[in-house]
């Protein structure tokens, strides 16, 4: 079964300071990968996505996520955080055959952005 | 062009009664996602349809949630009866293909907030 962690419930960072957010993801063959955003009483923002190719992968609003398959890790990052940039984060897996629709969230990171 | 578009938005009501939450996919898109997201589970998959018929509801909990697409642009997610523990958000979401195989994005509504009291 497909599964995700994401070791961090709640991170703060200063706004201008880098940031990492965490995923680890378990599946069975090749994953297909997803970072969402969620603002308070929003819906999903897909902000990147992986399917194949380069490893690095830019997304929206400035952030870009790493696969690397040998630590089974998906962790996205911006170099410079905005306040605005306050949200939850979500990472998800997915897979290419099957029930491929069927994505999995973890259970998300909480930022939070001191000025 | 309009998004993922869920009714009502919020909605308060008493244990025991019928709840039945609204979903306008995106025009165009064959497929229609169920998801609940609460605090303890997080974001849990219930039940998707493609060209509107069911293809997976194992993660539908019980006999009393029922799904239905009687059309491609309207979806209904039914609760009966309703209990506190189906307190949660519950977001719709729909795609061209599936995210997977096609690459293409799943685009999600602002969600339905339910609270059973």
């Amino acid at each position: 079964a497909q599964s995700v962690t994401q070791p961090d419930i709640h991170i703060t960072v200063s706004e201008g300071a880098s940031l990492e957010l965490r995923c680890n993801y378990s599946y069975g063959a090749t994953p297909y990968l997803f970072w969402y955003v969620q603002s308070p009483g929003q819906g999903l923002q897909l902000l990147l996505k992986y399917f194949s190719g380069d490893t690095l992968v830019q997304g929206i609003k400035g952030f870009e996520a790493e696969f690397k398959r040998s630590q089974s890790s998906f962790n996205l990052r911006k170099p410079s955080v905005h306040w605005s940039d306050a949200a939850e984060y979500f990472c998800a897996v997915g897979g290419a055959t099957g029930t491929a629709s069927k994505l999995t969230f973890g259970t998300g990171t909480r930022l939070q952005v001191t000025l | 062009d309009a998004g993922v578009i869920q009714s009502p938005r919020h909605e308060v009501t008493e244990m025991g009664q019928e709840v039945t939450l609204r979903c306008k996919p995106i025009s165009g898109h064959d497929y229609l996602f169920w998801y609940r997201q609460t605090m303890m589970r997080g974001l849990e998959l219930l039940i998707y349809f493609n060209n509107n018929v069911p293809i997976d509801d194992s993660g539908m909990p019980e006999d009393r949630f029922s799904a239905k697409m009687p059309n491609a642009s309207f979806s209904t997610l039914k609760i009966q009866p309703s209990e506190p523990r189906d307190s949660a958000v519950y977001f719709c979401a729909s795609s061209l293909g599936t995210a997977s195989l096609s690459g293409n994005t799943i685009y999600f509504g602002e969600g339905s907030w339910l609270t059973v009291v």
